[in-house]
């Protein structure tokens, strides 16, 4: 089975600052999917991005980018230029592309506030 | 337009219970999952239905029986519930099981907050 770690369970950031979220996972596959998904107090999971594993180049969108380090399993979220909109917890999550395992494999997540 | 709707949103009932929570996608996907999200907000897979099929089913207690009437539904019924089950169930959907690109991206619901007394 896949392990997800997030290691930093709260993250402060002041606005316009930028953020940074670790992530880290065990896999035995060289084929497969990453993703973090944020929720605000809403509750509601929001897809921020995802990365294909076969892919180098890092996944961008808009303020939100990843470091993906494939050989370290090592996936962080970079937030740049924080709004009080991107307070909420964040998670990563892993997926087989290959075996038929078809489920996210989650992390513990990250709470992140912004500060004012 | 919402793309998974869930229903009802909070449910709050007695031990012993029986209740079901409905979900449906109107994005076209073929595959739909249940996701469980205990009080330390840990997310874990519960089933998965591919076109009506099951094709997950992780070690989740028999009184949870999920049901897919057709691919745009996929319900969830508990039975005898149990303290322990008060949690935020999540559905989500995906284009396809197993694909390339976004097709594999799944999708969430609101959640429905169940609390068990």
């Amino acid at each position: 089975a896949q392990t997800v770690t997030q290691s930093q369970p709260e993250m402060s950031v002041q606005e316009a600052e930028t953020v940074t979220l670790s992530c880290t996972y065990d896999t035995s596959e060289s084929d497969y999917y990453l993703f973090w998904y944020k929720q605000p107090p809403s509750r509601q999971m929001i897809l921020v991005i995802r990365q294909e594993a076969y892919k180098q180049q890092n996944a961008t969108e808009n303020r939100f980018s990843v470091n993906f380090q494939k050989a370290a399993k090592s996936f962080s979220l970079k937030i740049s230029d924080s709004q009080l909109g991107d307070a909420a917890m964040y998670f990563c999550a892993y997926r087989s592309a290959g075996s038929g395992d078809y489920k996210l494999s989650f992390g513990a997540g990250t709470t992140v506030t912004v500060r004012a | 337009d919402t793309a998974v709707s869930q229903t009802p949103k909070y449910l709050v009932t007695q031990m012993g219970n029986d209740k079901s929570i409905k979900c449906e996608q109107n994005l076209g996907h073929d595959t739909m999952y249940w996701y469980k999200q205990d009080s330390k907000k840990f997310l874990k897979i519960m089933f998965s239905y591919n076109n009506k099929e099951l094709i997950i089913n992780e070690t989740v207690p028999n009184r949870f029986s999920p049901k897919s009437p057709d691919k745009a539904h996929l319900n969830l019924h508990i039975n005898s519930l149990e303290l322990g089950d008060s949690a935020v169930y999540f559905c989500a959907s995906s284009l396809v099981a197993r694909g390339r690109g976004p097709q594999e991206t799944q999708y969430f619901g609101p959640g429905t907050r169940l609390l068990v007394l």
